[in-house]
């Protein structure tokens, strides 16, 4: 069975730093989602991505956050100078075509855990 | 804007207990509503979902959930649990009209079940 997959499974950094997390959704998805969880908390929504734009955004998702989807397989996000507060474990997940039985069904991805020292 | 409550932040239960998993969702339009699972270490898996027609819905592993419009619930039931149903629990909502719409989850349930 297909499945979203995502890299690094962790990735430590400093504050400041950039990092670029990568996610494949499964390859006839065509929409694209990545949330975030903070240790202890809930899963929050951060960003969708559909037809090479942003469909939506939460407030968590500012000026440091920047999706893209380089090639036809890879979906990435990138923080631009990290936070203490960004570290989380990171999913991506992916929908297919929203008709019929699977509309808005969502699969996910294993996590990236982002530690920010 | 939409939000979900778990009735229940930890649930504990020895094997062969019966399980419900209380959920409410905020939202007047039409949703959609999920049930995923985070086994330890492991990424969210779809138990189980809720579009339209029979509110009483069945998914994998034996669990069912019932949406009751009336009361904006979607409890997840399981008539005998087991100690690999020792899981997080997430309830998720979105909405119905638009494609490509993005979850609400709950907190989440931490369920562990003993042996």
């Amino acid at each position: 069975e297909p499945e979203v997959t995502q890299t690094p499974s962790h990735q430590v950094t400093q504050m400041g730093q950039e990092v670029i997390l990568r996610c494949v959704p499964i390859s006839n998805h065509l929409y694209f989602y990545w949330y975030r969880q903070i240790l202890g908390q809930k899963v929050e929504f951060l960003v969708s991505f559909y037809n090479n734009e942003i469909s939506e955004k939460s407030e968590i998702f500012d000026d440091q956050f920047s999706v893209e989807r380089p090639d036809g397989s890879n979906f990435t996000l990138k923080i631009r100078s990290t936070k203490l507060e960004d570290s989380a474990m990171y999913f991506c997940a992916s929908s297919p075509t929203s008709s019929g039985v699977f509309r808005g069904t969502q699969y996910f991805g294993p996590g990236t855990r982002l530690l920010v020292l | 804007a939409q939000s979900v409550s778990q009735h229940n932040h930890h649930v504990i239960l020895s094997e062969a207990a019966s399980l419900e998993l209380g959920c409410n969702y905020s939202y007047g339009g039409t949703v959609n509503l999920f049930w995923y699972v985070q086994y330890p270490g492991q990424h969210l898996q779809l138990l189980l979902k809720y579009f339209s027609g029979d509110p009483l819905v069945k998914g994998i592993k034996g669990f069912e959930a019932e949406f009751i419009k009336s009361k904006f619930s979607f409890n997840l039931r399981k008539p005998s649990v087991q100690w690999s149903d020792t899981a997080e629990y997430f309830c998720a909502v979105n909405a119905g009209e638009n494609y490509g719409q993005n979850f609400v989850f709950g907190p989440g349930t931490r369920l562990s079940v003993l042996p």
